[in-house]
Protein backbone atom coordinates (compact mmCIF):
# COMPACT_ATOMS: atom_id res chain seq x y z
CA UNK A 1 0.00 0.00 0.00
CA UNK A 2 2.10 3.10 -1.27
CA UNK A 3 0.44 5.86 1.01
CA UNK A 4 2.72 8.66 -0.76
CA UNK A 5 3.42 8.93 -4.12
CA UNK A 6 5.32 9.90 -6.95
CA UNK A 7 4.18 9.18 -9.99
CA UNK A 8 6.69 10.77 -12.19
CA UNK A 9 9.78 8.93 -12.11
CA UNK A 10 11.57 11.72 -13.97
CA UNK A 11 12.00 15.04 -15.62
CA UNK A 12 13.89 17.43 -17.45
CA UNK A 13 13.97 21.37 -17.24
CA UNK A 14 15.76 23.49 -18.76
CA UNK A 15 18.50 25.61 -16.61
CA UNK A 16 16.42 29.36 -15.83
CA UNK A 17 12.86 27.95 -15.75
CA UNK A 18 10.47 26.59 -13.14
CA UNK A 19 10.74 22.87 -12.01
CA UNK A 20 7.55 21.43 -10.38
CA UNK A 21 7.59 18.08 -8.61
CA UNK A 22 4.44 16.52 -7.63
CA UNK A 23 3.51 14.03 -4.72
CA UNK A 24 0.02 12.86 -4.20
CA UNK A 25 -0.89 10.90 -0.53
CA UNK A 26 -3.45 9.01 0.69
CA UNK A 27 -3.69 9.49 4.46
CA UNK A 28 -5.99 12.32 5.43
CA UNK A 29 -4.10 11.83 8.60
CA UNK A 30 -0.29 12.89 7.48
CA UNK A 31 0.22 16.07 9.56
CA UNK A 32 3.77 17.29 8.03
CA UNK A 33 5.20 16.94 4.80
CA UNK A 34 8.56 16.92 3.81
CA UNK A 35 10.82 17.56 0.68
CA UNK A 36 14.55 15.67 0.47
CA UNK A 37 17.17 15.69 -2.35
CA UNK A 38 19.70 12.78 -2.84
CA UNK A 39 22.90 12.90 -5.05
CA UNK A 40 24.76 9.79 -5.84
CA UNK A 41 26.41 7.92 -3.39
CA UNK A 42 25.09 10.43 -0.23
CA UNK A 43 22.47 10.16 1.89
CA UNK A 44 18.96 12.26 1.48
CA UNK A 45 19.55 15.59 2.97
CA UNK A 46 16.24 17.89 3.90
CA UNK A 47 15.00 20.60 1.94
CA UNK A 48 11.70 22.15 3.25
CA UNK A 49 8.51 20.99 4.74
CA UNK A 50 5.17 22.06 5.13
CA UNK A 51 2.75 21.43 8.12
CA UNK A 52 -0.45 20.56 6.82
CA UNK A 53 -2.07 23.89 8.92
CA UNK A 54 -0.86 25.30 5.90
CA UNK A 55 -0.76 25.78 2.35
CA UNK A 56 2.27 27.36 0.98
CA UNK A 57 6.03 27.27 2.49
CA UNK A 58 8.74 29.09 0.98
CA UNK A 59 12.63 29.07 1.12
CA UNK A 60 14.71 31.04 -1.04
CA UNK A 61 14.33 29.62 -4.54
CA UNK A 62 12.20 26.36 -3.49
CA UNK A 63 8.31 26.51 -2.50
CA UNK A 64 6.03 23.94 -1.28
CA UNK A 65 2.35 24.29 -1.95
CA UNK A 66 -0.04 22.11 -0.31
CA UNK A 67 -3.47 20.99 -0.78
CA UNK A 68 -5.20 19.23 1.35
CA UNK A 69 -8.55 18.80 0.10
CA UNK A 70 -6.64 17.07 -3.55
CA UNK A 71 -4.10 15.38 -0.66
CA UNK A 72 -1.40 16.61 -2.96
CA UNK A 73 1.47 18.42 -2.82
CA UNK A 74 4.20 20.11 -5.33
CA UNK A 75 8.04 21.54 -4.63
CA UNK A 76 8.65 24.71 -6.88
CA UNK A 77 12.33 25.42 -8.23
CA UNK A 78 12.87 28.79 -9.68
CA UNK A 79 14.93 29.03 -11.07
CA UNK A 80 16.10 26.06 -11.49
CA UNK A 81 19.95 25.33 -11.64
CA UNK A 82 22.25 22.62 -12.74
CA UNK A 83 23.06 21.86 -9.41
CA UNK A 84 19.48 21.27 -8.57
CA UNK A 85 19.75 17.79 -10.35
CA UNK A 86 19.15 14.80 -7.90
CA UNK A 87 16.58 12.71 -7.00
CA UNK A 88 13.69 14.19 -4.57
CA UNK A 89 11.99 12.31 -2.46
CA UNK A 90 8.83 13.57 -0.98
CA UNK A 91 7.89 12.39 2.64
CA UNK A 92 5.21 12.32 5.15
CA UNK A 93 4.59 12.19 8.95
CA UNK A 94 2.07 10.17 10.09
CA UNK A 95 1.04 7.95 13.24
CA UNK A 96 2.33 4.20 12.62
CA UNK A 97 0.57 1.50 14.06
CA UNK A 98 2.20 1.50 17.01
CA UNK A 99 1.24 4.46 17.79
CA UNK A 100 4.61 6.58 17.23
CA UNK A 101 5.72 9.09 14.82
CA UNK A 102 6.52 7.51 11.17
CA UNK A 103 8.04 9.05 8.44
CA UNK A 104 6.92 7.79 4.82
CA UNK A 105 8.69 8.42 1.57
CA UNK A 106 7.77 8.49 -1.97
CA UNK A 107 9.55 6.60 -4.88
CA UNK A 108 11.38 9.91 -5.39
CA UNK A 109 11.74 11.86 -8.95
CA UNK A 110 14.86 12.32 -10.74
CA UNK A 111 14.95 15.90 -11.97
CA UNK A 112 17.50 17.18 -14.61
CA UNK A 113 18.37 20.37 -15.55
CA UNK A 114 19.61 21.05 -18.87
CA UNK A 115 21.90 24.07 -19.32
CA UNK B 1 31.02 13.85 14.36
CA UNK B 2 27.57 15.75 14.62
CA UNK B 3 25.77 13.49 11.93
CA UNK B 4 24.51 10.15 11.24
CA UNK B 5 27.50 7.73 11.21
CA UNK B 6 26.66 4.23 9.29
CA UNK B 7 29.41 1.47 8.89
CA UNK B 8 30.77 -0.10 6.70
CA UNK B 9 30.32 2.48 4.30
CA UNK B 10 30.94 -0.85 1.81
CA UNK B 11 30.41 -4.35 2.27
CA UNK B 12 31.07 -7.06 -0.45
CA UNK B 13 29.79 -10.93 0.70
CA UNK B 14 28.99 -13.92 -1.07
CA UNK B 15 25.77 -15.37 -1.08
CA UNK B 16 24.49 -17.45 1.97
CA UNK B 17 27.13 -14.83 4.61
CA UNK B 18 25.59 -13.01 7.17
CA UNK B 19 26.14 -9.21 7.22
CA UNK B 20 25.52 -6.61 9.95
CA UNK B 21 25.32 -2.91 9.60
CA UNK B 22 26.00 -0.48 12.17
CA UNK B 23 24.25 3.31 12.57
CA UNK B 24 25.41 5.77 15.33
CA UNK B 25 22.54 8.62 15.28
CA UNK B 26 22.90 11.39 16.45
CA UNK B 27 22.73 12.13 19.76
CA UNK B 28 19.93 12.95 21.64
CA UNK B 29 17.79 11.59 18.49
CA UNK B 30 15.01 9.43 20.07
CA UNK B 31 13.73 8.16 16.53
CA UNK B 32 15.70 6.05 14.50
CA UNK B 33 14.69 4.32 10.75
CA UNK B 34 16.40 1.75 8.74
CA UNK B 35 15.66 2.58 4.61
CA UNK B 36 17.24 1.27 2.09
CA UNK B 37 17.21 1.86 -1.83
CA UNK B 38 17.56 -0.87 -4.34
CA UNK B 39 18.93 0.24 -7.82
CA UNK B 40 16.57 2.30 -9.46
CA UNK B 41 14.28 2.41 -6.84
CA UNK B 42 13.02 4.71 -3.89
CA UNK B 43 13.11 4.97 -0.18
CA UNK B 44 11.66 1.59 0.98
CA UNK B 45 11.23 1.58 4.81
CA UNK B 46 12.06 -1.29 6.51
CA UNK B 47 12.30 -0.69 10.60
CA UNK B 48 11.73 2.34 13.18
CA UNK B 49 12.70 2.60 16.34
CA UNK B 50 10.92 5.41 18.83
CA UNK B 51 12.86 5.53 22.43
CA UNK B 52 11.35 2.92 24.96
CA UNK B 53 8.57 1.48 22.40
CA UNK B 54 8.14 -1.94 20.61
CA UNK B 55 10.06 -0.99 17.03
CA UNK B 56 7.68 -1.18 14.12
CA UNK B 57 9.40 -3.79 11.87
CA UNK B 58 6.35 -3.67 9.20
CA UNK B 59 8.81 -3.21 6.38
CA UNK B 60 11.19 -6.14 6.63
CA UNK B 61 10.93 -7.92 4.04
CA UNK B 62 11.72 -11.38 5.43
CA UNK B 63 12.71 -13.36 8.57
CA UNK B 64 16.25 -13.11 7.73
CA UNK B 65 16.61 -9.25 8.36
CA UNK B 66 16.52 -8.15 11.86
CA UNK B 67 17.28 -5.31 13.83
CA UNK B 68 18.40 -3.79 17.54
CA UNK B 69 18.59 -0.69 19.08
CA UNK B 70 20.45 -0.06 22.26
CA UNK B 71 18.45 2.50 24.06
CA UNK B 72 18.63 5.64 22.14
CA UNK B 73 22.21 4.66 20.66
CA UNK B 74 23.89 2.95 18.06
CA UNK B 75 21.40 0.37 16.10
CA UNK B 76 22.45 -2.68 13.87
CA UNK B 77 20.90 -3.93 10.82
CA UNK B 78 21.17 -8.02 10.17
CA UNK B 79 20.93 -9.65 6.85
CA UNK B 80 21.32 -13.36 7.74
CA UNK B 81 21.59 -15.64 4.69
CA UNK B 82 22.26 -13.03 2.54
CA UNK B 83 20.35 -13.20 -1.15
CA UNK B 84 21.47 -11.37 -4.22
CA UNK B 85 18.07 -9.10 -4.13
CA UNK B 86 19.26 -7.91 -0.67
CA UNK B 87 22.34 -5.60 -2.84
CA UNK B 88 21.12 -1.82 -2.15
CA UNK B 89 22.27 0.94 -0.02
CA UNK B 90 21.31 0.54 3.55
CA UNK B 91 20.08 3.87 4.76
CA UNK B 92 20.28 4.73 8.63
CA UNK B 93 18.54 8.06 9.57
CA UNK B 94 17.41 10.28 13.09
CA UNK B 95 15.20 12.88 14.23
CA UNK B 96 14.02 14.32 17.25
CA UNK B 97 10.27 13.69 18.25
CA UNK B 98 7.56 14.80 17.46
CA UNK B 99 8.55 17.42 14.12
CA UNK B 100 5.55 20.10 14.84
CA UNK B 101 7.36 21.19 18.47
CA UNK B 102 8.91 24.19 18.83
CA UNK B 103 9.04 25.09 15.10
CA UNK B 104 10.89 21.90 14.56
CA UNK B 105 11.27 21.18 10.76
CA UNK B 106 10.66 16.91 11.11
CA UNK B 107 13.84 16.67 9.53
CA UNK B 108 15.41 13.40 9.49
CA UNK B 109 19.29 13.30 9.12
CA UNK B 110 20.52 10.52 7.47
CA UNK B 111 23.76 8.91 6.76
CA UNK B 112 25.65 8.13 3.74
CA UNK B 113 24.55 4.44 3.82
CA UNK B 114 26.11 1.07 3.54
CA UNK B 115 26.41 -0.03 0.20
CA UNK B 116 26.22 -4.05 0.39
CA UNK B 117 26.39 -6.29 -2.99
CA UNK B 118 25.95 -9.58 -2.54
CA UNK B 119 27.49 -11.98 -5.30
Amino acid sequence: DQQVKQNSPSLSVQEGRISILNCDYTNSMFDYFLWYKKYPAEGPTFLISISSIKDKNEDGRFTVFLNKSAKHLSLHIVPSQPGDSAVYFCAANGISNFGNEKLTFGTGTRLTIIP
Amino acid sequence: GAGVSQSPSNKVTEKGKDVELRCDPISGHTALYWYRQRLGQGLEFLIYFQGNSAPDKSGLPSDRFSAERTGESVSTLTIQRTQQEDSAVYLCASRQTNPGLAGGTGELFFGEGSRLTVL
